[in-house]
C-alpha cells in the first residue's frame, strides 16, 4: 500500500525562488529518502534522513522530518531551470518489511528561467 | 561509465508475445530490485536479489519472471504480454538489503503494448 504522500502534486516557480515539497506518510519509519527524476530519466537519490534526525543538508537541499506529525519536507534554495523534475519521497514501514522502499505520489517542479 | 544500464530502452510489442528486459551494474553492489512506474508516475516495487537470491517479490503476475545470473545482472522476463504491462520498468540497486542504503536506478525500459 502506499505509504508517502507529497504535497503539492505540481508546483510552479520562477528561478532564484525557493521550492519547498511536503511528504506525509502513514505509519513509523526507520528512514526517509528523497528522490528527484529528471523527464524520461531514472530516479536520482537526493537524501536520507533516519528517523532520530530532524534536519539534513545538502548543497541547496534541505529537509526537515517531523516524526510526531508524520511529515517530511524538501526546500530546495535558489532554484535554477535544471531542478525541473518530479520529486518523491521513499520510506521503509518500520515493524513491516524493512527491506523495501515505498515511493510517494511525487511533485512535479517547474522552475521557469 | 554507467553504473545501471538497461536495454532496451524502448520496447513495443503486442499483446501475447513474450519479451525481456536487461540489467547490469557495475556498483560491486549486492542488491538489485525491479520497479514498475505507471503513467501516473506512481512506482511500486516489483522484485528484489540479494546476492542472487529473491529477497522480495511483490504480488505480481507470475507472468513476470527475474532471473539474477550473478550479482551484477537481473533480468526480467514477461509472458504473454497485456495492455496493462504498459508501463516504463526500473531497474536500480544498492550496496545492501534494508531502506538504509541509497537506491541507483537505471534509466528506464518504456514498454509499450498494443
Amino acid at each position: 500500500s502506499q505509504q508517502g504522500e507529497e504535497d503539492p502534486q505540481a508546483l510552479s516557480i520562477q528561478e532564484g525562488e525557493n521550492a519547498t515539497m511536503n511528504c506525509s506518510y502513514k505509519t513509523s519509519i526507520n528512514n526517509l529518502q528523497w528522490y528527484r527524476q529528471n523527464s524520461g530519466r531514472g530516479l536520482v537519490h537526493l537524501i536520507l534522513i533516519r528517523s532520530n534526525e530532524r534536519e539534513k543538508h545538502s548543497g541547496r537541499l534541505r529537509v526537515t522530518l517531523d516524526t510526531s506529525k508524520k511529515s517530511s519536507s524538501l526546500l530546495i534554495t535558489a532554484s535554477r531551470a535544471a531542478d525541473t523534475a518530479s520529486y518523491f519521497c521513499a520510506t521503509d514501514a518500520k515493524g513491516g518489511a524493512t527491506n523495501k522502499l515505498i515511493f510517494g505520489t511525487g511533485t512535479l517542479l517547474a522552475v521557469q528561467p | 561509465d554507467t553504473a545501471v544500464s538497461q536495454t532496451p530502452k524502448y520496447l513495443v510489442t503486442q499483446m501475447g508475445n513474450d519479451k525481456s528486459i536487461k540489467c547490469e551494474q557495475n556498483l560491486g553492489h549486492d542488491t538489485m530490485y525491479w520497479y514498475k512506474q505507471d503513467s501516473k508516475k506512481f512506482l511500486k516495487i516489483m522484485f528484489s536479489y540479494n546476492n542472487k537470491e529473491l529477497i522480495i517479490n511483490e504480488t505480481v503476475p507470475n507472468r513476470f519472471s527475474p532471473k539474477s545470473p550473478d550479482k551484477a545482472h537481473l533480468n526480467l522476463h514477461i509472458n504473454s504480454l497485456e495492455l496493462g504491462d504498459s508501463a516504463v520498468y526500473f531497474c536500480a540497486s544498492s550496496r545492501g538489503t534494508g531502506v538504509a542504503y541509497e537506491q541507483y536506478f537505471g534509466p528506464g525500459t518504456r514498454l509499450t503494448v498494443t
